[in-house]
């Protein structure tokens, strides 16, 4: 079991640029989740898909965010026309259906924008 | 009022010592209470989670929760500088989202 990955790990952009992170879960898990962290903050919860479907989107997630899990696999997250406001940790979490106290993180991708 | 309450830190214990790191919340509806460890630029790492109340004991860690006053607790026993990191406490809402503390930034002093 190679856990949750992320990729990149870090990104810096400019602002008003368009930027998509990846992440791929645990293999068996069907349930995956997005977060955003900031410092000194804990995680916020974005959006989160069970296979395909994307379930529920936070508030945080502006018109600007779109999330995207196509075979049930692995996932994307794309901002577009990035701002400084956005930079932070995006990180992705994967659970069982009934399971979701049971979430395992990945590393994150640290994103910043200038 | 927030849903999970946690102060912020700085703690400074000496090695050896018991820790206790403790969080409210707002919603007695609330079930599931995990604890996640987090180092610096990393992701979280889940250590435990709790149903309903009562105690949890893996290793040197030990999570209790007392639904009646709405408070949960996170002991580590024999602490260690690797312990030091920021510590989550968090709850799972009835839509099944983790909802997380601050976090509390640990320092295990040598």
């Amino acid at each position: 079991d190679t856990g949750v990955s992320q990729d990149p790990r870090h990104k810096i952009t400019k602002r008003g640029q368009n930027v998509t992170f990846r992440c791929d879960p645990i293999s068996e898990h069907n349930r995956l989740y997005w977060y955003r962290q900031t410092l000194g903050q804990g995680p916020e919860f974005l959006t989160y898909f069970q296979n395909e479907a994307q379930l529920e989107k936070s508030r945080l997630l502006s018109d600007r965010f779109s999330a995207e899990r196509p075979k049930g696999s692995f996932s994307t997250l794309e901002i577009q026309r990035t701002e400084q406001g956005d930079s932070a940790m995006y990180l992705c979490a994967s659970s069982l259906v009934g399971a979701a106290y049971e979430q395992y993180f990945g590393p994150g991708t640290r994103l910043t924008v200038t | 009022q927030k849903e999970v309450e946690q102060d912020p830190g700085p703690l400074s214990v000496p090695e050896g010592a018991i820790v206790s790191l403790n969080c409210t919340y707002s919603n007695s509806a609330f079930q599931y209470f995990m604890w996640y460890r987090q180092y610096s630029r990393k992701g979280p790492e889940l250590l435990m989670y709790t149903y309903s109340s009562g105690n949890k004991e893996d290793g040197r860690f030990t999570a209790q929760v007392d639904k009646s006053s709405k408070y949960i607790s996170l002991f580590i026993r024999d602490s260690q500088p690797s312990d030091s990191a920021t510590y989550l406490c968090a709850i799972l809402n009835r839509d099944d989202k983790i909802i997380f503390g601050k976090g509390t930034r640990l320092h295990i002093l040598p």
